[in-house]
This record gives C-alpha cells, sequence and structure tokens, in this order.
C-alpha cells in the first residue's frame, strides 16, 4: 500500500526566510504532483514530477523529485505573505490505477 | 470560461435526508473523479469515472451513488444523510491517458449535516 507523508504538517515562517516542505512515500511510483490550497477554496495544480531528478521552478517555488529515496521537496524561496496555504504532494499509484494518493498537506503561515 | 463547476457550492441539511451535488466539467477530459476533504484537510478519493465507466470505487458506504451520464458531469447522491457526511466534497477531472495526467479540481461543495 502506497503511503504519502509530508511534513511538517505546519509551518509559520517570516517573510523573507527560505524553507522546505518534504514529501516521502513508500512505494515506486512515476510522478508526484504538488498541489496548492487557499483557505475555503479550491485545489490548483502547481508541479508534476515525472522522472529521477527533474526540477521545476514557478517564481519563488521549486519542486523537485528524488525517486530513489522516494522523496519530494518544495522549497519557498524568500517567501511572501501571498504564499501562505496548504501544499499537498499527490503519488500516483503507477501500473493502470489511475489514481492518486495525498499527503495529509502542510500549512504554511507567512508573516509580515 | 469555468473549468470545473458544482452545484451547489453549499448545503446545508438535516440528518436522515437525501440530496445530490453535480459537476460539470467544460476541459474537454474524459475521466471526472470524487473527492471528500474532512475538517483536517485530508483527500480522499471516493470515485472516478472515464467516459460513463466507473474505474474507481474505494470503499465508501452505499449510500453514495455516482452517477456519470456523460463523460462530461459526474453527480453524487447521497442516501441517508449521516453527521459524519459532513465535509467538503470536490470533483476533478483530467485527460484520460496510460499514465495518470494532471487533474483539475472545482470549487468544492461544503457540505453540513445537522
Amino acid at each position: 500500500e502506497l503511503k504519502v507523508e509530508q511534513n511538517p504538517l505546519f509551518l509559520s515562517m517570516q517573510e523573507g526566510k527560505n524553507y522546505t516542505i518534504y514529501c516521502n512515500y513508500s512505494t515506486t511510483s512515476d510522478r508526484l504532483y504538488w498541489y496548492r490550497q487557499d483557505p475555503g477554496k479550491s485545489l490548483e495544480s502547481l508541479f508534476v514530477l515525472l522522472s529521477n531528478g527533474a526540477v521545476k521552478q514557478e517564481g519563488r517555488l521549486m519542486a523537485s523529485l528524488d525517486t530513489k529515496a522516494r522523496l519530494s521537496t518544495l522549497h519557498i524561496t524568500a517567501a511572501v505573505h501571498d504564499l501562505s496555504a496548504t501544499y499537498f504532494c499527490a503519488v500516483a499509484l503507477g501500473g493502470g490505477n489511475y489514481q492518486l494518493i495525498w499527503g495529509a498537506g502542510t500549512k504554511l503561515i507567512i508573516k509580515p | 470560461d469555468t473549468a470545473v463547476s458544482q452545484t451547489p457550492k453549499y448545503l446545508v441539511t438535516q440528518m436522515g435526508n437525501d440530496k445530490s451535488i453535480k459537476c460539470e466539467q467544460n476541459l474537454g477530459h474524459d475521466t471526472m473523479y470524487w473527492y471528500k476533504q474532512d475538517s483536517k484537510k485530508f483527500l480522499k478519493i471516493m470515485f472516478s469515472y472515464n467516459n460513463k465507466e466507473l474505474i474507481i470505487n474505494e470503499t465508501v458506504p452505499n449510500r453514495f451513488s455516482p452517477k456519470s451520464p456523460d463523460k462530461a458531469h459526474l453527480n453524487l447522491h447521497i442516501n441517508s444523510l449521516e453527521l459524519g457526511d459532513s465535509a467538503v466534497y470536490f470533483c476533478a477531472s483530467s485527460q484520460w491517458g496510460w499514465v495518470l495526467k494532471t487533474q483539475y479540481f472545482g470549487p468544492g461543495t461544503r457540505l453540513l449535516v445537522l
């Protein structure tokens, strides 16, 4: 059974600081997604990572994937208040099973 | 243009009632999903349809019944609502392919059972 663990689950940080959210998963997968959810809102796709060593960047967010370690990171550079949200990683089961297994989410609060 | 829409956005009802949530997507996708997000924000897949065929049917009470009249619509009917059904229900859609594609989510339906 594929399990996905995110840490930390809650993160409060100051603007301008850097931090990293970690996503570990328990079995082989061929793709990993990062989503963002603002309070009371829907989920928005941020990144899809398809292969070992994949790195994607959008603004102050950078996601990477190490399939050997079964680890993805979401790095926040020089955080700004607008990045406050809950961030989810989700891992595809693969093998013809069209299902995502979701992490519990990391609630990120960035204080001015 | 709204890509994935759901109605209603809010639903407050009494225990024991029956209710339906509707979802429509105009992205041309073949696959649609229902998720439940509980009060702790944990997301759980409930059902998925590909071109009107049920492909994911997770362990949920049989009071929940999905229906897909065509590949652009996916509805969720809930019988005999219980307090524990209170949650946010998200519809999502994606392209079909031999690997899972990015899922696009609707705005959610906030269900409160009293």
